[in-house]
């Protein structure tokens, strides 16, 4: 099985911050990476897929970069409304697995 | 709007069987992917199975963790997805939710996900 790994594990951050969580893939995965939010007691809720591609309806703040091993999801201005506990997954084979979670805290 | 209506969830003994329903509305439900994916409690997210669509046949995959015990199935007459769990261990206690996958150049990737439903396996 692919391992997605996660950094970082948490991260405080203030309204109005940029912020950069990465994600690795222990092999290639070429562009096959979603990253998804999930708020407490709620379900998670897509954001990213194809490394880069919004789904619809995501505010522009949220961007995703990379391919191949390496990744990430930065946020351009951290609004109120996005701390949460954030995963990357990779969907490029059997089995589709995620990252351990990063939880983005208020600082 | 896409939704996604878990149902079924509950307290069952171990080696005990449970079976989860999905109800979708809102899109044609033949024409897509579905996945179960689950979440222990305060852990992270995994992946149980999927059920390819009409034209696949519905054909299904599984997880390690859980193949030969668990079975995913439609009702072809409706907008309804099964999980059929069997031999129940407690790690299998997790909230199981069901997603919607949408094909991304030849892969495909959840873009939907139910509320989701308790399983909880304990004597």
């Amino acid at each position: 099985d692919i391992q997605m790994t996660q950094s970082p594990s948490s991260l405080s951050a203030s309204v109005g911050d940029r912020v950069t969580i990465t994600c690795r893939a222990s092999q290639g995965i070429s562009n096959y990476l979603a990253w998804l939010q999930q708020k407490p007691g709620k379900a998670p809720k897509s954001l990213i897929f194809a490394a880069s591609s919004l789904q619809s309806g995501v505010p522009s703040r949220f961007s995703g970069s990379g391919s191949g091993t390496d990744f990430t999801l930065t946020i351009s201005s951290l609004q109120p409304e996005d701390f949460a506990t954030y995963y990357c997954q990779h969907y490029n084979s059997y089995p589709p697995t995620f990252g351990q979670g990063t939880r983005l805290e208020i600082k | 709007e896409v939704q996604l209506v878990e149902s079924g969830g509950g307290l069952v003994q171990p080696g005990g069987s449970l079976r989860l329903s999905c109800a979708g509305s809102g899109f044609t439900f033949s024409d897509h992917y579905m996945d179960w994916v689950r979440q222990a409690p305060g852990k992270g997210l995994e992946w149980v199975g999927r059920s390819r669509n009409k034209p696949n046949s519905y054909s299904t995959e599984y997880a390690a963790s859980v193949k030969g015990r668990f079975t995913i199935s439609r009702d072809e007459s409706g907008n309804s997805l099964y999980l059929q769990m069997n031999s129940l261990k407690t790690e299998d206690t997790a909230v199981y939710y069901c997603a919607r996958s949408i094909v991304n150049t030849a892969r495909y990737y959840f873009d939907s996900w139910g509320q989701g439903t308790l399983v909880t396996v304990s004597s």
